[in-house]
């Protein structure tokens, strides 16, 4: 069974930093293609970036809103992707879901809530 | 970047009828590879995360029930529930994944 779990979500100050976690099991996560989706409270969906497996070249595309001030990484060794997100703003709150990539996103983990507040 | 606007934003429908959502792409969403449409549906329950229903615009995600269908190609795509049931009530979203920044429809909420 599939399983994605993220943690790392909390409080932070505006202009301040997170790194989010992703735990994966159930499925051979070296091969994936990953992305990170976040929902402000009440809102829609919204793409915040993918990154590629290393077979594929291991890159990463980001949404405009988040580029240059988030990054995804990921860590085959653990089974773990990673979102690290600095600058933060208070429009970054919202729940994050990690998903697993595959022509649309086939699994999603329950969603961490960072909240971005002075 | 890919705009995708789906429509209505709400919709009642009673049960046992047919619910229809829209969505309208800014771009054909036609991948280069397989010449497939490549735009993915979602339901999302309130406190739960999105589940994929349709990816390349026609294709039932395993376990989806086959009342939902989802039809459409070049810039405009349909998601049908054929016969509403009370579980069925949740906002539903469509997703381009033909080019980066993937993007989301405002979703369209789906009562009784």
């Amino acid at each position: 069974e599939v399983q994605l779990v993220e943690s790392g979500g909390g409080v932070v100050k505006p202009g301040g930093s997170l790194r989010l976690s992703c735990a994966a099991s159930g499925f051979t996560f070296g091969n994936a293609w990953m992305t990170w989706v976040r929902q402000a409270p009440g809102k829609g969906l919204k793409w915040v970036g993918r990154i590629k497996s290393i077979i594929d070249g291991g890159t990463t595309d980001y949404a405009a809103a988040v580029e240059g001030r988030f990054a995804i990484s990921r860590d085959d060794s653990q089974n773990t992707l990673y979102l690290e997100m600095n600058s933060l703003k208070t429009e970054d709150t919202g729940v994050y879901y990690c998903t697993h990539d595959n022509w649309g996103s086939d699994h999603w983990g329950q969603g961490v809530l960072v909240t971005v507040s002075s | 970047d890919i705009v995708l606007t789906q429509s209505p934003d709400s919709l009642a429908v009673s049960l046992g009828e047919r619910a229809t959502v829209n969505c309208r792409s800014s771009q054909t969403l036609l991948y280069s590879s397989n010449h497939r449409s490549c735009l993915a549906w979602y339901q999302q329950k309130p406190g739960q995360p999105p589940k994929l229903l349709i990816y390349w615009a026609s294709t039932r995600e395993s376990g989806v029930p086959d009342r939902f269908s989802g039809g459409g190609s070049g810039t405009d795509f349909t998601l049908t529930v054929s016969s509403l049931q009370a579980e069925d009530v949740a906002v539903y979203y469509c997703q381009q994944y033909c080019s980066t920044p993937y993007t989301f429809g405002q979703g369209t909420k789906l009562e009784i």
